[in-house]
């Protein structure tokens, strides 16, 4: 079954560190990158950055430049997303998400349950 | 970063009824040398990840149903549904994927009128 598992919720303080997993199954991970989106209770979705499922080359939103690291395992087919220094901003469900083809510019087709992550004092 | 701008924030449509959405992008998605609009449109029903519906602006995603459809002019992008059905009441978001951050359109919650 093609599809993506992520790592359960998550409750962290402030100053924390934050890492989310993402199993891939049923598809070739490596002919895929894992975008990791996340989405504030009741509001939009935030694309927060992508990792070449091949090679581990990645692009961040420059607004998490320092704060994110993205990595990849390719002999378990998992992704992780890592968040340092959260605050109450970060609280959110976390997505990670198949592209189509491969390409960083590309739409994504098969998403993850979701992970919420709540950050409270 | 890109500007995506979607409209309305909210549709009330009967059964059957056509419902349209917008969504106007900052500056061009288009990159002629492959002649394509880098533009998705995604359904998010509640507690539920995204779906994608619709990529390079007019291309459905295998097994979307074809009531769902996308058009581009310029700047200017549509999803239409043309015969609402009940479980069409969704979020859908426009997301370009021209230029990093691929941003996102605010969504537009569609209702049963």
């Amino acid at each position: 079954q093609v599809q993506l598992v992520q790592s359960g919720a998550e409750v962290k303080k402030p100053g924390a560190s934050l890492t989310v997993s993402c199993k891939a199954s049923g598809y070739s991970f490596k002919s895929h990158g894992i975008g990791w989106l996340r989405q504030a209770p009741g509001q939009g979705l935030e694309w927060m950055g992508w990792i070449n499922g091949y090679n581990g080359h990645t692009n961040y939103a420059q607004a998490l430049q320092g704060r994110i690291t993205m990595t990849r395992d390719p002999l378990t087919s998992t992704g992780y997303m890592e968040l340092r220094s959260l605050t109450s901003d970060d609280t959110a469900v976390y997505y990670c998400a198949r592209d189509r083809s491969g390409y960083e510019d590309d739409a994504f087709n098969l998403w993850g349950q979701g992970t919420m992550v709540t950050v409270s004092s | 970063d890109i500007v995506m701008t979607q409209s309305p924030a909210s549709l009330s449509v009967s059964l059957g009824e056509r419902a349209t959405i917008t969504c106007k992008s900052g500056q061009s998605l288009f990159y002629s040398s492959n002649n394509k609009n880098y533009l998705a449109w995604y359904q998010q029903k509640p507690g539920q990840p995204p779906k994608l519906l619709i990529y390079w602006a007019s291309t459905r995603e295998s097994g979307v149903p074809d009531r769902f459809s996308g058009s581009a002019s310029g700047t200017d992008f549509t999803l239409t549904i043309s015969s609402l059905r009940a479980e069409d009441v969704a979020v859908y978001y426009c997301q370009q994927y021209h230029t990093t951050p691929h941003t996102f359109g605010q969504g537009t919650k569609v209702e049963i009128k």
